[in-house]
């Protein structure tokens, strides 16, 4: 069993639409998680940081953590077109630990 | 401006060919990593170091080699590449300013191997 699972998707809505992006995992003694968004033929930048379980916000973006159910989720909000990219989860046992990456959803907001 | 760079962006070359990726950052950070991305997959962590002439192996096994001479430097080395090694390689490196574990990744080289 892989330790991050994520959907790989790929994922296609309309301008204007919530998109929901989730990441599963397995090993329990995760506590930092973050989403990393990748634009095509670029190298991935961060986008949200939790430590932790809860919610974070950050403008059209909200990030959720439950570790009871070891699940994160990345909300949009408002979506736009320059949206379109590549979500990647990833998360870390500790501040001083490597980062483990999910395979990263695609995703694409019509106009 | 602090940032992090890779060259070449993309390298097309035979098999058997000596070929070396270079990264450098004008961040100030410790750490750097090297991963390889392969389309629909995880980002694989090769090789990682903590600091000037410290260097590890990562989760994925690869033939590369890497050194840390500089802090601002960080070669990926190929002896002999071979077709198994196209991908695409991807530079980070990570400092001491909170969050601790935020890596900034570089442009990335697409590698293809004929």
């Amino acid at each position: 069993q892989k330790e991050v699972e994520q959907d790989p998707g790929p994922l296609s809505v309309p301008e204007g639409a919530i998109v929901s992006l989730n990441c599963t995992y397995s090993n329990s003694a995760f506590q930092y998680f973050m989403w990393y968004r990748q634009y095509s033929r670029k190298g991935p930048e961060l986008l949200m940081y939790t430590y932790s379980s809860g919610n974070k916000e950050d403008g059209r973006f909200t990030a959720q953590v439950d570790k009871s159910s070891k699940y994160i989720s990345l909300f949009i909000r408002d979506s736009q077109p320059s949206d379109s990219a590549t979500y990647l989860c990833a998360m870390s046992r500790g501040s001083n630990y490597k980062l483990t990456f999910g395979k990263g959803t695609l995703l694409t907001v019509n106009p | 401006e602090a940032d992090i760079y890779q060259t070449p962006r993309y390298l097309v070359i035979g098999t058997g060919k000596k070929i070396t990726l270079e990264c450098s950052q004008t961040m100030g950070h410790d750490k750097m990593y090297w991963y390889q991305q392969d389309p629909g997959m995880e980002l694989h962590l090769i090789h990682y170091s903590y600091g000037v002439n410290s260097t590890e192996k990562g989760d994925l096994s690869s033939e590369s080699t890497v050194s840390r001479i500089r802090t601002e430097h960080f070669p990926l080395t190929l002896e002999s590449a071979r077709p198994s090694h196209t991908s695409q390689y991807l530079c980070a490196s990570s400092g001491t300013e909170k969050p601790y574990n935020e890596q900034f990744f570089g442009p990335g080289t697409r590698l293809t191997v004929l």
